[in-house]
This record gives structure tokens, C-alpha cells and sequence, in this order.
């Protein structure tokens, strides 16, 4: 199985900072046969179901607002919430679909300094 | 609007089963992969596999296999996903997703949850 980590397990930044959260694959899930690198970003909220927010790694999903960037390629990817809202605060979690079992990141809590 | 409408809260006692509910509307069923993954109370998510509503195959997460069937019945657009041989380290809160396609896609709609609570 592919194994996720995540870094910091936590986070507290002052609202409008910006906010990084990093991510890495036990192994690269960069598809080479259509450069897709097979990596989504998910925030869940307490007592909600966890909402998409990125994918192929960098493709934000409709609706999500701009703030949230997705980058990297391979085994190690970022989150970045450019200036930090309120609303952010959250868990964030990245999953690899690149093959069963679809593996989730233990998770990052973001809170507001 | 796509929705996914989970079955209600479940007390099991150990050993025994439990099969919970998806009942999705909104968008053609047979043309999405459901998910099914599952998060123990203040832990993380846990994948547990998906079932092809089109074709009825499955993938199951290797922790599960034996103990995990996940089906559908197209004609009333629902899935299911049936646990056996409860334990107390199965009281989670288990969410039916849709995969954004079907097959190596992220998933974009969730249900609301069902708590399964596994407990003598």
C-alpha cells in the first residue's frame, strides 16, 4: 500500500497569512502515461463530510475559492492557503488514487493564531 | 442536485452485521463509482473500497476483504455496504463518495454519514 504523511500534524496561523501544508507518497503517483499526478486535497470541517478542494494535484474544484493552491509532482505535493480565513479552520487531508487501497494522509489541523 | 442520502444510526453488539444505506439522486447513477470509506471517532479517514453501480465489481481494501461486501441496486439508484463480524474498532462514522467518473478519480459528492456504534 501506498503510505501518506503529512506535515505539521497542526497548524495556528493569524488570519490573512498564509498557510502551508505538505504531503508525501511512499511512492510517486505520477501517471507517466498522461503526466496526471494522482493526488487530491480534502478539508473537512467537525461533524461534516470532507469536501474536495484539489486534485490531479493542482486542479482546484469548482467553487473552491482561489486562495487554495495544490503543487508538486510525484511524492511530495503542498497545499497553500494564500491568506487565511476564519472558514479555513479545519482538518486537510491528502489522498493518492493512483491505486487501491486509496490512501488518505493522517490529516493537518488548522486553527486561527 | 447531486445528493447522497445515508441510512440512520446503528448499535451492534460484537460479531454481529451491519448494512448501511446510499441513496443517491441528482445525477446517472450507473455512470459513477461509489465509494465507501470510514472515520473512527477523532481519527482520520480510512478508504475502505468502491463499488461500480454500472457492473456491480468491487475493490475492497485488503484490511476488509472477508468481511466487507459492497453492492447496489440500480433500480432504486441506492448503494450498500454490508460489515460482518462487528468489533469495537469498527464504531465509526462510514460515508458512501462519488467518484468524480469511474475508476482512479477523486470524489466529489459525500454523504452525511452514518454513525455505526459497535458496543455490548
Amino acid at each position: 500500500d501506498i503510505v501518506m504523511t503529512q506535515s505539521p500534524d497542526s497548524l495556528a496561523a493569524s488570519l490573512g497569512e498564509r498557510a502551508t501544508i505538505n504531503c508525501k507518497s511512499s511512492q510517486s503517483v505520477l501517471y507517466s502515461s498522461n503526466n496526471k499526478n494522482y493526488l487530491a486535497w480534502y478539508q473537512q470541517k467537525p461533524g461534516q463530510p470532507p469536501k474536495l478542494l484539489i486534485y490531479w494535484a493542482s486542479t482546484r474544484e469548482s467553487g473552491v475559492p482561489d486562495r487554495f493552491s495544490g503543487s508538486g509532482s510525484g511524492t511530495d505535493f503542498t497545499l497553500t492557503i494564500s491568506s487565511l480565513q476564519a472558514e479555513d479552520v479545519a482538518v486537510y487531508y491528502c489522498q493518492q488514487y493512483y491505486t487501491t487501497p486509496f490512501t488518505f494522509g493522517p490529516g493537518t489541523k488548522v486553527d486561527i493564531k | 442536485q447531486v445528493q447522497l442520502v445515508q441510512s440512520g444510526a446503528e448499535v451492534k453488539n460484537p460479531g454481529a452485521s451491519v448494512r448501511v444505506s446510499c441513496k443517491a439522486s441528482g445525477y446517472i447513477f450507473t455512470g459513477y463509482y461509489m465509494h465507501w470509506v470510514r472515520q473512527a471517532p477523532g481519527q482520520g479517514l480510512e478508504w475502505m473500497g468502491w463499488v461500480n453501480p454500472n457492473s456491480g465489481g468491487t475493490s475492497y481494501a485488503h484490511k476488509f476483504e472477508g468481511r466487507v461486501t459492497m453492492t447496489r441496486d440500480t433500480s432504486i439508484t441506492t448503494a450498500y455496504l454490508e460489515l460482518t463480524r462487528l468489533r469495537s474498532d469498527d464504531t465509526a462514522v462510514y460515508y458512501c463518495a462519488r467518484e468524480k467518473g469511474d475508476g482512479y478519480n477523486p470524489t466529489d459528492y459525500w454523504g452525511q454519514g452514518t454513525l455505526v456504534i459497535v458496543s455490548s
